[in-house]
C-alpha cells in the first residue's frame, strides 16, 4: 500500500513563528503536493513538486515555501505564521507511470493552529 | 478556470438503502476524475480513479462513472452501511492544468441504523 506520512497530526504556533510541516512518502511517486482545506472553501493547492528540488505555486502560495531536496520528502515552511493560516494542511503524492498513473494518495493531514 | 460542484451538499439515508452522488464539472479536457472519501479530522482516501478514456469503475459496493463530454460523474453506493458515513469528494485533473487537482466541496453522507 502507498504510504503517505506526516510529521504531525496536531500543531499549535505562535504568530510570528517559522513552522515546518514535513511528508514523506515511501512509493517513489515524482509528484508531490501540499493543500491546505478549510469549511466552505474545500481544498486549495498551495504548492507541487514534479521532481527533486522542483516546485510549482498553485492556488494560493503566498505566505509558504516549500522544498524537496529528496524524491521522498517535500515540506511546507510558513516563514512568519499567522492566524489566517490556521487550518488543515494535507500532503500528497502521485506517480508520473504504473497503474496508479496520476492518482494522488493523501496523507493523514496536520491540524495547524496559530494563536 | 475549472469548476467542481457536488450535489447534494449533505445526505441523510437509512442503512440498506442505494445511493448516488453526483458531481459535475465546468471544462470536459479533464485527463481524470478521482473520487475520495474523508472521515472527520482525517485525510483522504482514494476510492476510485477513471481515466478519461473510460466510462466507469468499479471497487467493491462502489461503482464510479463519467460522462466527459456532459461533464458529469456519478458515485453510486450499493447498500449502504453506518461505516459508509463521512464526506465523499470529487477531483479532476484537468488536461490544462498541469499537475493539480481541482475539488469540489463535497458531500457529507450519514447513513442512520
Amino acid at each position: 500500500d502507498v504510504k503517505v506520512t506526516q510529521s504531525s497530526r496536531y500543531l499549535v504556533k505562535r504568530t510570528g513563528e517559522k513552522v515546518f510541516l514535513e511528508c514523506v512518502q515511501d512509493m517513489d511517486h515524482e509528484n508531490m503536493f501540499w493543500y491546505r482545506q478549510d469549511p466552505g472553501l474545500g481544498l486549495r493547492l498551495i504548492y507541487f513538486s514534479y521532481d527533486v528540488k522542483m516546485k510549482e505555486k498553485g492556488d494560493i502560495p503566498e505566505g509558504y515555501s516549500v522544498s524537496r531536496e529528496k524524491k521522498e520528502r517535500f515540506s511546507l515552511i510558513l516563514e512568519s505564521a499567522s492566524t489566517n493560516q490556521t487550518s488543515m494542511y494535507l500532503c500528497a503524492s502521485s506517480p508520473n507511470n504504473g497503474a496508479t498513473y496520476n492518482e494522488q494518495f493523501f496523507g493523514p493531514g496536520t491540524r495547524l493552529t496559530v494563536l | 478556470k475549472q469548476e467542481v460542484t457536488q450535489i447534494p451538499a449533505a445526505l441523510s439515508v437509512p442503512e440498506g438503502e442505494n445511493l448516488v452522488l453526483n458531481c459535475s464539472f465546468t471544462d470536459s479536457a479533464i485527463y481524470n476524475l478521482q473520487w475520495f472519501r474523508q472521515d472527520p479530522g482525517k485525510g483522504l482516501t482514494s476510492l476510485l480513479l477513471i481515466q478519461s478514456s473510460q466510462r466507469e469503475q468499479t471497487s467493491g459496493r462502489l461503482n464510479a462513472s463519467l460522462d466527459k463530454s456532459s461533464g458529469r460523474s456519478t458515485l453510486y453506493i450499493a447498500a449502504s452501511q453506518p461505516g459508509d458515513s463521512a464526506t465523499y469528494l470529487c477531483a479532476v485533473k484537468g488536461s490544462n492544468s498541469g499537475y493539480a487537482l481541482n475539488f469540489g466541496k463535497g458531500t457529507s453522507l450519514l447513513v442512520t441504523p
